[in-house]
């Protein structure tokens, strides 16, 4: 596809269950990030991917989180025994390189709400 | 850590009237400089950046800024607004090591831009 596409737009689901996120990135992106937008946060940085490998898992606010990127393709965000305080809109975005010239292409993101 | 900060959460202006957006980062090394909108129900789109080079850059639909390495400023600029750049406007940074990029970017809280017909 021309762009950055996530599934599902939007999930809802009760307290304690556990829940993924899918991103595919540009076709030929090496770098795929992911970041979340919530109220009062603002944009934060999770996790990011150089190929299949993740050197950079600052992110991640608790063991809860994990991500992982298979074929240096497709990536999942997995988050565990979800609580109401993960509610926000999950971004993936990816990038041709993690090089001096790094430009991210953002998804439309989804909107994950815990009841 | 970087952080990076922008002054006005929330602008209101009519049609025609001019834009600065301010934007300040707390890196002292090299950094790339981004800005991002979000228009109402669409995703994260980039307006235009900054690598090296000329310090004013030009972006999409009329948008510049310009780099001021001296005050870690990235402001944003729009001489005319349109009722049609009613968004929200995000700054962001990557920090730069010897040449490559760490990866993620460090995002400011974003400023809402209204723009009244």
């Amino acid at each position: 596809g021309a762009g950055v596409s996530q599934s599902p737009s939007n999930k809802v689901t009760e307290k304690g269950k556990d829940v993924e996120l899918r991103c595919d990135p540009i076709s030929g992106h090496t770098a795929l990030y992911w970041y979340r937008q919530s109220l009062g946060q603002g944009l934060e940085f999770l996790i990011y991917f150089q190929g299949n490998s993740a050197p950079d898992k600052s992110g991640l606010p608790s063991d809860r989180f994990s991500a992982e990127r298979t074929g240096g393709s497709v990536s999942t965000l997995t988050i565990q025994r979800t609580q109401q305080e993960d509610s926000a809109v999950y971004l993936c975005a990816s990038s041709l390189t993690t090089g001096s010239y790094n430009e991210q292409f953002f998804g439309p993101g989804t909107r994950l709400t815990v009841l | 850590a970087q952080s990076v900060s922008q002054h006005n959460h929330h602008v209101i202006l009519s049609e025609a009237a001019s834009l600065e957006l301010g934007c300040n980062y707390s890196y002292g090394g090299t950094v790339n400089l981004f800005w991002y909108v979000q228009y109402p129900g669409q995703h994260l789109q980039l307006l235009l950046k900054y690598f090296s080079g000329d310090p004013l850059v030009k972006g999409i639909k009329g948008f510049e800024a310009e780099f001021i390495k001296s005050k870690f400023s990235f402001n944003l600029r729009k001489p005319s607004v349109q009722w049609s750049d009613t968004a929200e406007y995000f700054c962001a940074v990557n920090v730069l090591a010897g040449g490559t990029s760490y990866g993620k970017l460090t995002f400011g809280q974003g400023t809402i831009l209204t723009v009244h017909p």
